[in-house]
């Protein structure tokens, strides 16, 4: 298994532009997170999934959205890119009979400029 | 909700040393606790978690925890230090709801 696998590894947008963050996991998880992680500040959630079609916001979800089509594959699109959206992006996905353990993506590092 | 906080952004110990990082919790509910490590540029990896069996919890690398529900406190220690353990820690809590709170993280530094 690859496990939890995102792309690109790092980008670099203009103010107000706008990008997916691909993630996608081989594990049939029907759990999914996307996080971010800035200096200093530990790991924020943003949105998560509990199966395809369902979404819901985490703590930060401002200026982000997300859509989950199938089991595998949880996107997460910044429509206008702001600096304050400069960040490293984690997507994790966990089994719901043990839905406490999240296995973590190697993550997409962000620059807005 | 439920928070952590961990007791120190930055810890330096001796190869050989004890490794102790701190983390304390705040919840309403029984906790789900974990620690985390982080090497550069990497992603998270599991390194243990505490589910309301056993408080003492061993996990990966030579590293455990004890869960001390009077002091609300999930401590991370290893008792001897390998350069290799030089890393970002990170304590985390959850709830039912899979909704998983971070701490600000811990840069453990490992001197030869």
């Amino acid at each position: 298994n690859a496990g939890v696998t995102q792309t690109p590894k790092f980008r670099i947008l203009k103010i107000g532009q706008s990008m997916t963050l691909q993630c996608t996991q081989d594990m049939n998880h029907n759990y999914m997170y996307w996080y971010r992680q800035d200096p200093g500040m530990g790991l924020k959630l943003i949105y998560y999934s509990v199966g395809a079609g369902i979404t819901d916001k985490g703590e930060v979800p401002n200026g982000y959205n997300v859509s989950r089509s199938t089991t595998e594959d949880f996107p997460l699109r910044l429509e206008l890119a702001a600096p304050s959206q400069t960040s490293v992006y984690f997507c994790a996905s966990s089994d719901p009979h043990t839905a406490e353990t999240q296995y973590f993506g190697p993550g997409t590092r962000l620059l807005v400029l | 909700a439920q928070s952590v906080t961990q007791l120190g952004s930055h810890v330096s110990v001796s190869e050989g040393a004890l490794v102790l990082l701190r983390c304390n919790y705040s919840s309403s509910v029984p906790p789900y606790l974990f620690w985390y490590v982080q090497y550069p540029n990497q992603g998270l990896q599991l390194l243990l978690k505490y589910t309301s069996a056993a408080t003492l919890v061993k996990g990966i690398n030579g590293f455990e925890a004890e869960f001390k529900k009077s002091e609300t406190s999930f401590h991370l220690t290893k008792p001897s230090a390998h350069m290799s353990d030089a890393a970002e820690y990170f304590c985390a809590v959850s709830d039912d709801n899979n909704d998983m709170r971070f701490g600000a993280g811990t840069r453990l530094t490992v001197k030869p």
